[in-house]
């Protein structure tokens, strides 16, 4: 089945300093790949998602990229502030019957002030 | 009100106790799903509802028992619960469609003594 590895699982960078988390999947059908925040008490919120037809997708600080050949696809989060320390996941589906999304383990992002 | 309401946000049940967890959209969805959220594991998938219609069990152990009434409501029943089950337990919604953004709620932290 539909496999999404996730690295690193812990990031700390410094105010302003930027962030890239990277994930792979194994299902070459996949064509859908969110990326949600989640922060402490609360549940995964989406903060931005790419579908394969497209190679980069960018909304203010964020931006995603995705590489079909390798399969993979990277969160960037440039001019990291205190308030982006959360949790991150990753995850894909595939254009079938399902309605699946398959998460990557996730991410704890730490932004020292 | 705006989202994905779940409740209660805390709960506490007895091994042998009967509670159920609810969850209301608010965003015209057509798709419902619940997720289970155990430390350092990935979000796991148990059930899916698309037009109040059960399209995916996943191996869900029967001591938990989903019910759709509408598309706008979704409960999650449980009864003789392993310590094993505690975990955050995640509703979702999404346009009826496959490969669409899901939207959580903020999810029931569940304690079994």
């Amino acid at each position: 089945g539909e496999n999404v590895e996730q690295h690193p699982s812990t990031l700390s960078v410094q105010e302003g300093d930027s962030a890239v988390i990277k994930c792979t999947y194994s299902d070459s059908a996949s064509n859908y790949f969110p990326w949600y925040k989640q922060e402490l008490g609360k549940g995964p919120q989406l903060i931005i998602d790419i579908r394969s037809n497209v190679g980069e997708k960018k909304d203010q600080r964020i931006a995603v990229t995705l590489n079909k050949t390798a399969k993979h696809f990277s969160l960037h989060i440039t001019e990291t502030q205190p308030e982006d320390s959360a949790v991150y996941f990753c995850a894909a589906s595939k254009k079938d019957s399902s309605y699946k999304l398959i998460f990557g383990s996730g991410t704890r992002l730490l932004v020292r002030p | 009100e705006t989202g994905v309401t779940q409740t209660p946000r805390h709960l506490v049940m007895g091994m042998t106790n009967k509670k159920s967890l609810k969850c209301e959209q608010h965003l015209g969805h057509n798709a419902m799903y619940w997720y289970k959220q155990s430390a350092k594991k990935p979000l796991e998938l148990m059930f899916v509802y698309s037009l109040e219609e059960r399209v995916e069990n996943n191996s869900v152990p029967s001591r938990f028992s989903p019910e759709c009434p509408n598309s706008s409501h979704l409960f999650l029943h449980l009864h003789t619960l392993q310590p094993e089950d505690s975990a955050l337990y995640l509703c979702a919604s999404s346009p009826d469609s496959y490969n669409q953004p899901q939207h959580f709620g903020d999810g029931t932290r569940l304690s079994i003594l």
